[in-house]
């Protein structure tokens, strides 16, 4: 079975500074997806970024990106540039490229980001 | 696009009644998906639909939950009777057929037994 474990219930960064938060997954499979989400206090769950296992290249958004390593499944998300918008529950996920039954979003733990002033 | 729609925003309730609670995905999605999120367990696949059809709903916990999707555009999902273990934040979330988008959450219902 497919599993996602983020190991950092908690992390810290100053304003301004750079954070990594790190997501290990478990698959048999060699094509899917990960996603990181972010969960601000407000709870909506906002999609950061999205990787395709097929593609070598990591992924970024503006100060967000992602160091996608596929032989030793790990999924770590890089923040630049921190703000204090930044703070919030990180979710990394991970999604199996095939419909029906198998078309299922599998989440980590979450890992809960301070960012102070 | 007015993105995915759940209501109530929170929801207090005493043990025993019945709690219903409604989404309204993206136009347009094939997938609907409803997670119950919890300290203890974090976020947990409760059943997911496609085309309006329930494709797997192994994660219901227990009988005293059902869930619907009448059309493309409505489900709800119904706790009959309700507990103080059920209390939850509760995610409505679509996506469309193709499977390298994320999904699309709706902002939740908290939902409080008493």
């Amino acid at each position: 079975a497919q599993t996602v474990t983020q190991s950092q219930p908690e992390m810290s960064v100053q304003e301004a500074e750079t954070v990594t938060l790190s997501c290990t997954y478990d698959t048999s499979e060699s094509d899917y997806y990960l996603f990181w989400y972010k969960q601000p206090p407000s709870r909506q769950m906002i999609l950061v970024i999205r990787q395709e296992a097929y593609k070598q290249q990591n992924a970024t958004e503006n100060r967000f990106s992602v160091n996608f390593q596929k032989a030793a499944k790990s999924f770590s998300l890089k923040i630049s540039d921190s703000q204090l918008g930044d703070a919030a529950m990180y979710f990394c996920a991970y999604r199996i490229p095939y419909g029906g039954a198998t078309n299922k979003l599998i989440f980590g733990t979450g890992t809960l980001l301070a960012v102070q002033p | 696009d007015a993105g995915v729609i759940q209501s109530p925003r929170h929801e207090v309730t005493e043990m025993g009644q019945e709690v219903t609670l409604r989404c309204k995905p993206i136009s347009g999605h094939d997938y609907l998906f409803w997670y119950r999120q919890t300290m203890m367990r974090g976020l947990e696949l409760l059943i997911y639909f496609n085309n309006n059809v329930p494709i797997d709903d192994s994660g219901m916990p227990e009988d005293r939950f059902s869930a619907k999707m009448p059309n493309a555009s409505f489900s709800t999902l119904k706790i009959q009777p309700s507990e103080p273990r059920d209390s939850a934040v509760y995610f409505c979330a679509s996506s469309r057929d193709r499977v390298n988008y994320g999904y699309t959450f709706g902002s939740g219902t908290r939902l409080t037994v008493v």
